[in-house]
């Protein structure tokens, strides 16, 4: 059985810019969750999507966001590219009724 | 809010030796969950083990078992056997029961594996 698969696994991108990331959750999980891992600070939780809606979503500006499709799949967009969202971003996935999360091997991003 | 703390940035063990990992964490709810992962260079997040707050029994997964004390809310891992493949990053994450279901993580320990 697949994992979760998350595309691409690299990518530059200049300050200003915008940029999606992509996740295909577990077969069957139908959550999924956003994270940052920026060096210095940690893992941060971004976004949560369950069954096609957006369930909550961590303190970060409204230049982030991203969507959920009905094959659970989801995005992450990140508008107005700034060099501090350069990091690693993370996607998970879960049954919602189950509590282990499993990821993805992860987006590098770098902002120049 | 819950937080959780894991005050060793780095460990080191002697490969075959046992090592453990502490975590903290402050909550004011009585059903959760916590978790150990393990972060290799290839960046991937693997869950390790897992501990449901309501069961007393610690959880235990071939050479990884965790000391559980919920009234002190504390959370360690331990790796018996050190292996060189056990060389990771190593986090500690907390996840509510109800309501809002994200990780919330300790800033990780180091783990090094001395062959």
């Amino acid at each position: 059985e697949a994992g979760v698969t998350q595309s691409p696994t690299h990518l530059i991108k200049t300050r200003g810019q915008q940029v999606t990331l992509r996740c295909s959750p577990i077969s069957g999980h139908t959550s999924v969750y956003w994270y940052q891992q920026a060096l210095g600070l940690g893992l941060q939780f971004l976004l949560w999507y369950d069954e096609g809606e957006e369930r909550n979503r961590g303190n970060f500006p409204p230049r982030f966001s991203g969507r959920q499709f009905p094959n659970y799949s989801s995005e992450l967009n990140v508008n107005a590219l700034e060099l501090e969202d350069s990091a690693l971003y993370l996607c998970a996935s879960s049954l919602r009724v189950t509590a282990e999360a499993f990821f993805g091997q992860g987006t590098r991003l770098t902002v120049v | 809010a819950q937080t959780v703390t894991q005050s060793q940035p780095e460990m080191s063990v002697q490969e075959a030796e046992t090592v453990t990992l502490s975590c903290t964490y402050d909550t004011s709810e009585s059903d959760y969950y916590l978790f150990w992962y393990k972060q290799p260079p290839s960046r991937q997040m693997i869950l390790v083990i897992r501990q449901e707050a309501y069961k007393q029994q610690n959880a235990t997964e071939n050479r990884f078992s965790v000391n559980f004390q919920k009234a002190a809310k504390s959370f360690s891992l331990k790796i018996s056997d050190s292996q060189l493949g056990d060389a990771a990053m190593y986090f500690c994450a907390y996840r509510s029961a109800w309501g809002n279901y994200q990780l919330i993580w300790g800033a990780g320990t180091k783990l090094i594996i001395k062959p």
